[in-house]
């Protein structure tokens, strides 16, 4: 079974510009999370889509926003970059029931200049 | 406030010398607890999930153990590659009927050495 794909995997933008990043899930996986991972703050929980909808976001502001389409795939986009973005963003997907495992993608490795 | 904190931050072992990590956390009902292994410029690896208190999994030379306050992952006779950064997480059970997001802690980097 494929595991969770994000492309692309390397990215370098410069402050003001905006980035969409894209994830697909396992098949079968209903649900996806994203994260940001930095040396300082560790994993942080951005937001997390099931059939479409977002059921539940973190504590980032509105420039990070999100969507999840029909077959499950999902994109996040970051707009007005600041320096501060530059992180490792992580898609996990898992089945849509509470306390299931969430596998991750490779991450997508995001640079602003 | 929910929290995870690992312990140590880092840990360094000889061949064959056994450890165990340790994860505390503080959670409004919990729904699962989570270790991760993760490599440098890699996404996590999942290893294992525990629900309640006294349960345990195995996989290897890993073992993980769940109280009500703590998890532990044990190494027995760890290997070189088994260096990484192992990441414990917990879900919490107070978002009603959505999965509810992951709060990790910062993780143990291990290092073992021939």
């Amino acid at each position: 079974k494929a595991g969770v794909t994000q492309t692309p995997r390397y990215l370098i933008k410069t402050r003001g510009q905006q980035v969409t990043l894209s994830c697909s899930p396992i098949s079968g996986h209903r649900s996806v999370s994203w994260y940001q991972q930095t040396p300082g703050q560790g994993l942080q929980f951005l937001f997390e889509y099931f059939s479409e909808t977002q059921r539940n976001k973190g504590n980032f502001p509105g420039r990070f926003s999100g969507r999840q389409f029909s077959n499950s795939r999902s994109e996040m986009n970051v707009s007005t970059l600041e320096l501060g973005d530059s992180a490792l963003y992580l898609c996990a997907s898992s089945l849509p029931g509470g306390g299931d495992t969430q596998y991750f993608g490779p991450g997508t490795r995001l640079t602003v200049l | 406030e929910d929290q995870v904190t690992q312990s140590p931050e880092a840990l360094r072992l000889q061949e064959g010398e056994s450890s165990s990590l340790n994860c505390s956390y503080t959670v409004s009902g919990l729904r699962g607890l989570f270790w991760y292994r993760q490599d440098p410029g890699k996404g996590p690896e999942f290893l294992f999930t525990l629900y309640s208190a006294g349960e345990e999994k195995e996989k290897e030379r890993l073992k993980a153990t769940l109280t009500k306050k703590e998890s532990f992952l044990h190494i027995t006779a760890p290997k070189p590659e088994d260096s990484a950064t192992y990441l414990c997480a917990v879900q919490a059970g107070n978002y009603g009927g959505s999965q509810g997001n992951l709060i990790f802690g910062k993780g143990t980097k291990l290092s073992v050495k021939p």
